[in-house]
C-alpha cells in the first residue's frame, strides 16, 4: 500500500520561508515529486527528486532523505500568489510510472 | 512544450446518463495516460493508467465498468462515466508522459464533473 502524510494547512507571511514536509511509506519508491495546485486548477510541476539531498531551483527547493522515507519543500521570500495547495507525489517502481499522491497542504500567504 | 488538453472543462448531466472526457496531448506523444479523481479540498485520487492500445489499468476500487478508458492513439485518451450518479460529481483531471523523459507527467486542465 501507498501512505504519504503531509501537514492539511498551513500559514505563512509574505516575504518569509516556509518548509512543507512529506513523509511516505510506500511499496516501492522510484522518485518523489512536489506539485504545486490553485483552487481548481490541475497542478503543476516544482520538482523531482529521486536521489538523496537538496534541489534548488530558484525560490523553491526540494529535499529528499530515501533512508528516512520524508522530502520537504522549502519556499523563500514568499508572496500572495504563492497561496496554493502543495502535493507531495511518490512515483512507483517499475514501468507503470504511476504517481501517488499525498493529502496535498493548503498555504495560505498573509500580509 | 508539453501541453495537454482536456474537453470539456465542465459538464454537467442527468443520474442515469454517460459522459465522454477527452484528454488530449497537443504537441507530443504519450506513451502512457493518467487519470485522476479529486474531491473538493483533498488530492488526486489515481484511478487508472492507459497505455496506446491495451487495455487499461485500474486501481484497487475503481470500477472499469462504470469508468471506461479507452487509449485509441498517442496523443488521446477518453473516460467515459457511464451511468453517471450524483456521488461521481468530482474533478477529473488526465496527465501524460512522454516517450523520452518518461518521469515527469504532464497535467491537462481538469474536467469538472455535476451530475444532478
Amino acid at each position: 500500500g501507498q501512505n504519504i502524510d503531509q501537514p492539511t494547512e498551513m500559514t505563512a507571511t509574505e516575504g518569509a520561508i516556509v518548509q512543507i514536509n512529506c513523509t511516505y511509506q510506500t511499496s516501492g519508491f522510484n522518485g518523489l515529486f512536489w506539485y504545486q495546485q490553485h483552487a481548481g486548477e490541475a497542478p503543476t510541476f516544482l520538482s523531482y527528486n529521486v536521489l538523496d539531498g537538496l534541489e534548488e531551483k530558484g525560490r523553491f527547493s526540494s529535499f529528499l532523505s530515501r533512508s528516512k522515507g520524508y522530502s520537504y519543500l522549502l519556499l523563500k521570500e514568499l508572496q500572495m500568489k504563492d497561496s496554493a495547495s502543495y502535493l507531495c507525489a511518490v512515483r512507483d517502481q517499475g514501468g507503470a510510472n504511476n504517481l501517488f499522491f499525498g493529502t496535498g497542504t493548503r498555504l495560505t500567504v498573509i500580509p | 512544450g508539453a501541453v495537454v488538453s482536456q474537453h470539456p472543462s465542465r459538464v454537467i448531466c442527468k443520474s442515469g446518463t454517460s459522459v465522454k472526457i477527452e484528454c488530449r496531448s497537443l504537441d507530443f506523444q504519450a506513451t502512457t495516460m493518467f487519470w485522476y479523481r479529486q474531491f473538493p479540498k483533498k488530492s488526486l485520487m489515481l484511478m487508472a493508467t492507459s497505455n496506446e492500445g491495451s487495455k487499461a489499468t485500474y486501481e484497487q476500487g475503481v470500477e472499469k465498468d462504470k469508468f471506461l478508458i479507452n487509449h485509441a492513439s498517442l496523443t488521446l485518451s477518453t473516460l467515459t462515466v457511464t451511468s453517471a450518479h450524483p456521488e461521481d460529481s468530482s474533478f477529473y483531471i488526465c496527465s501524460a508522459s512522454k516517450r523520452t523523459a518518461s518521469y515527469e507527467q504532464y497535467f491537462g486542465p481538469g474536467t469538472r464533473l455535476t451530475v444532478t
